[in-house]
């Protein structure tokens, strides 16, 4: 019974590339979450898919950021050009259902930039 | 959107002492959940508590709603449980996912 998958688990990017983390959600949930946790600022939620649907994106920055979640395959946080300040644990977690059952995170990924 | 405050931000405790971290809320909850982040930045769900009492081994939890306020209390403290500890919440409004507070940093000496 496998939890929430990530990967990579670490990172190493040059600034200016592209990053891509991936996020296979529990057995089961159909409700991916992906969170953003940078040194100053605690764990910041970023955008709520469902397959094939963006429900919420209020947390992800406006330009450069993307989150897809296909019918086929894991969930795929996209990042372009990326720059130093993009440096960060990114987490995935999964529900069963929207808002109001229990979300369980995966490891994370480590994201540096150089 | 709703506001999730932590306290103490910090705690340092002998192995074996009690310890009682709370959580504060600014509205009314659908979700609230405790974490534990290990030294190695995973987090370990601990509780999914939007109201009553849960236990679960030498950890508890109480979420009084009406009040929105949660308490974790972890008893007979052991090195492993060292790390961050978490709450966050989701409200009926505002953006669907969770909102964590910022934590508390615990510390068990040996």
């Amino acid at each position: 019974n496998a939890g929430v998958m990530q990967n990579p688990r670490h990172l190493v990017r040059r600034r200016g590339q592209e990053a891509r983390l991936r996020c296979s959600p529990m057995k089961g949930h159909s409700h991916v979450y992906w969170y953003r946790q940078l040194p100053e600022e605690g764990l910041k939620f970023m955008v709520y898919l469902q397959k094939e649907n963006i429900i919420d994106e209020s947390g992800m920055p406006k330009e450069r950021f993307s989150a897809e979640f296909p019918k086929e395959g894991p969930s795929i946080l996209r990042i372009q050009q990326v720059v130093r300040g993009d440096s960060a644990a990114y987490f995935c977690a999964s529900s069963h259902q929207r808002q109001v059952n229990e979300q369980f995170f995966g490891p994370g990924t480590r994201l540096t930039v150089l | 959107g709703i506001q999730v405050e932590q306290s103490p931000p910090d705690l340092i405790l002998q192995e074996g002492a009690n310890s009682t971290l709370r959580c504060n809320f600014s509205d009314s909850v659908n979700n609230l959940q405790w974490f534990h982040q290990n030294p190695w930045g995973q987090l370990i769900n601990l509780f999914y508590i939007p109201s009553g009492t849960k236990q679960n081994g030498r950890l508890s939890a109480t979420t009084v709603a009406t009040e929105r306020y949660s308490l974790l209390y972890i008893s007979s403290s052991q090195t492993t449980d060292s790390g961050v500890y978490f709450c966050a919440a989701h409200s009926g409004g505002g953006a669907d996912g969770l909102t964590f507070g910022k934590g508390t940093h615990l510390i068990i000496q040996p």
